[in-house]
Order: C-alpha cells, then structure tokens, then sequence
C-alpha cells in the first residue's frame, strides 16, 4: 500500500499570507493525487484532482502542483474560512490512500 | 443537483453488524461507482471499496473483504454498506462518495455521513 505522508501537522497562517502544504508518496503515483478540505463535523470537500487541475468551484487561489512522490497544495490569499484541515490522496495505487492530513489555523 | 442523503447514526454492539444507506440522486446514478469512505475520529479517511450500479460489481479494500458487502437498490436508488462482526475499531463516520468530475476515485460529492459507534 502506497503510505501518503503530509507536512507540516499543523499550521498558523496571518490572513492574506501564503501557506504551502506538502505530500510525499511513498512510490511514484504519477499524478493521480488529490486534495480535499475537511471541516468539523462535514464530508470532505474536492479541491484539486490529476494533482494540479481545481475542482468546479474551487477559487484560483488554491493551487497545487507535483508529480511521481512530491505534491504540493498552496493557498494564496489566506481567509479566515480557510481554516480547515487538509487531506491528500493518491489513487493511482489499490487501495486508495490518503495522508494524515495538515491542520491550517488561521490567526 | 448531485445529492447523496445517508441513514442515521447506528449504535451497535461487538459482534453485530450494521447496514448504511445512501440514497442517490441528481445525475445518472448507473454511470458512476458509490464509493465508501469511513473515518474515525481525528484520523485519516479511509477508503473501503467500490460498488457499480451499473453492474453491481465491486472491489473491496483486502483488510474489508471478509467482512464488507456494497449492493444496489436500483429500485429506490439507494446503495447499501454492510458491515459485520463489528469491534470498537469499526467506530467511525462512514461516508458514501462519487467521483464524477476528473477520476472516478477523486471524489467530488460526498454524503453527509453515518456515524457508527460499537460498544457494549
């Protein structure tokens, strides 16, 4: 099973900042990694799928880049409703798996 | 408008078994898997298997397999999670999920979720 590992755990960002989310994987999943952010007490929610491309919705200020082991989710602009925990998944390999996730606080 | 409304919370004893319920609605249900997704609290999500409306077949995560069913209501438009011979490690919100925009496993509409608590 391919073992998706996140960093930082946590994060406090000022709002308007810039704040970089890393996943590594521990083999190459090409690009097959997606990014969701969770809410206390809500579903997960799409944000970026095909490791770069946003899901509907989704502002441009959520970007995301990577390929093989190394994936990145940065989000510009920090706003207060940003605060959220952030999850990557790969599903390039059975079974589908998904990082520990990375708690952003917004200060 | 893509909804997926789940059943209520379960509380269940060690050793039983509990059903989830996803009613789907609002895109062509038979083209696109029902995903299940649980997670327990403060942890990861983590993906069970597949289930196809289409042909009802499935794909099951190896640690589930022996213990998971995924069907198809097509009748009611509802899928159906079964798990049995529950411990308290099977504590956790379960989610039902669809991929439709991008792959079929990035999931872009979710339930609202089940909890499931196992205790005696």
């Amino acid at each position: 099973e391919v073992v998706m590992t996140q960093s930082p755990a946590a994060l406090s960002v000022s709002p308007g900042e810039t704040c970089t989310l890393s996943c590594r994987a521990s083999d190459s999943v090409s690009d097959q990694v997606a990014w969701y952010q969770q809410k206390p007490g809500q579903a997960p929610r799409l944000l970026v799928y095909g490791a770069s491309t946003r899901a509907t919705g989704i502002p441009a200020r959520f970007s995301a880049s990577g390929s093989g082991t190394d994936f990145r989710l940065t989000i510009s602009g920090l706003r207060s409703e940003d605060c959220a925990v952030y999850f990557c998944q790969q599903y390039k390999s059975w079974p589908s798996s998904f990082g520990g996730g990375t708690r952003v606080e917004v200060k | 408008q893509v909804q997926l409304e789940q059943s209520g919370a379960e509380v269940e004893k060690p050793g039983a078994s509990v059903r989830v319920s996803c009613k789907a609605s609002g895109y062509r249900l038979i083209d696109y898997d029902i995903n299940w997704v649980r997670q327990a609290s403060g942890q990861r999500p983590e993906w069970m298997g597949w289930m196809s409306p289409n042909s009802g077949s499935t794909g099951y995560v190896y640690k589930f397999q022996d213990r998971v069913t995924m069907t198809w209501d097509s009748s009611k438009s509802t899928a159906y999670m079964e798990l049995k011979r529950l411990t308290s490690e099977d504590t956790a919100v379960y989610f039902c999920a669809v991929g439709i925009e991008g792959s079929t496993y990035s999931f872009d509409h979710w339930g609202q979720g089940t909890l499931v608590t196992v205790s005696s």
